[in-house]
């Protein structure tokens, strides 16, 4: 049940743009991105409710594709802050609502 | 606005011990899970509270329990811990407990075990 995240790592220079995928095995409800710093809690970042809707949030935007059972998390001109690890959590939507997340995908930007 | 704080920060203990991790939620949130992040692992959902009771539960054995109280904060209680209990437990408020809503993490507790 746990989806996936690809790629597992990615080094950026500043500027450059990233795109981080999910990706689950079963249908979803909804997907939540958080961004996790070394030795700090996850920090939300934004929920996709099923609907194919894009959100944003700075320069981070999301895409989530129901059918596809996919979401994306775009990162634009990316900052020495975005360094850190995103997870992808998925919610099916039966039997209630737990978060299950995916095992992260560590980004780095150097200057 | 007092965020989500959990309590200890740290703690060491024996296999076999027992051990009880505490956490108050964000102010105006009722709803409260409990993740293992183990190093270089996502977090791993253990369960969830909501009314005083667990409403959704992960795969863990029930060596793990857990607790909410009338004023929303809650306790996680390991029993006979075991070397790979050894992880980061956090704990992670919302208010409601439905999909559309942000959970707002503690920095958690590490717990190691000898």
């Amino acid at each position: 049940q746990q989806p996936v995240q690809s790629p597992q790592a990615v080094i950026l220079r500043e500027g450059e743009d990233a795109v981080i995928n999910c990706s689950s095995s079963k249908a979803l409800y909804s997907v939540h991105w958080y961004r996790q710093k070394h030795g700090e809690a996850p920090v939300f970042l934004m929920i996709l409710l099923k609907g194919g809707e894009q959100k944003g949030h700075d320069k981070i935007s999301a895409s989530f594709n129901e059918k596809k059972q996919q979401s994306s998390l775009y990162l634009t001109a990316s900052q020495l802050s975005y360094s850190g690890t995103y997870f992808c959590g998925t919610e099916m939507g039966t039997g209630g609502f737990k978060t299950i997340f995916g095992a992260g995908t560590r980004l780095f930007v150097k200057a | 606005d007092a965020g989500v704080t959990q309590s200890p920060t740290h703690l060491i203990k024996t296999r076999g011990q027992q051990v009880t991790l505490r956490c108050s939620p964000k102010s105006g949130h009722d709803t409260v899970s409990w993740y293992q992040q183990a190093l270089g692992q996502g977090p791993q959902f253990i369960f969830q509270y909501y009314e005083e009771e667990e409403r959704q539960r992960g795969n863990f054995p029930d060596r793990f329990s857990g607790h909410q109280f009338p004023n929303y904060s809650s306790e996680l209680n390991v029993n006979a811990l075991l070397l790979g209990d050894s992880a980061l437990y956090l704990c992670a408020s919302s208010h409601r407990r439905t999909s559309n809503q942000p959970q707002h993490f503690g920095d958690g507790t590490r717990l190691s075990i000898l």
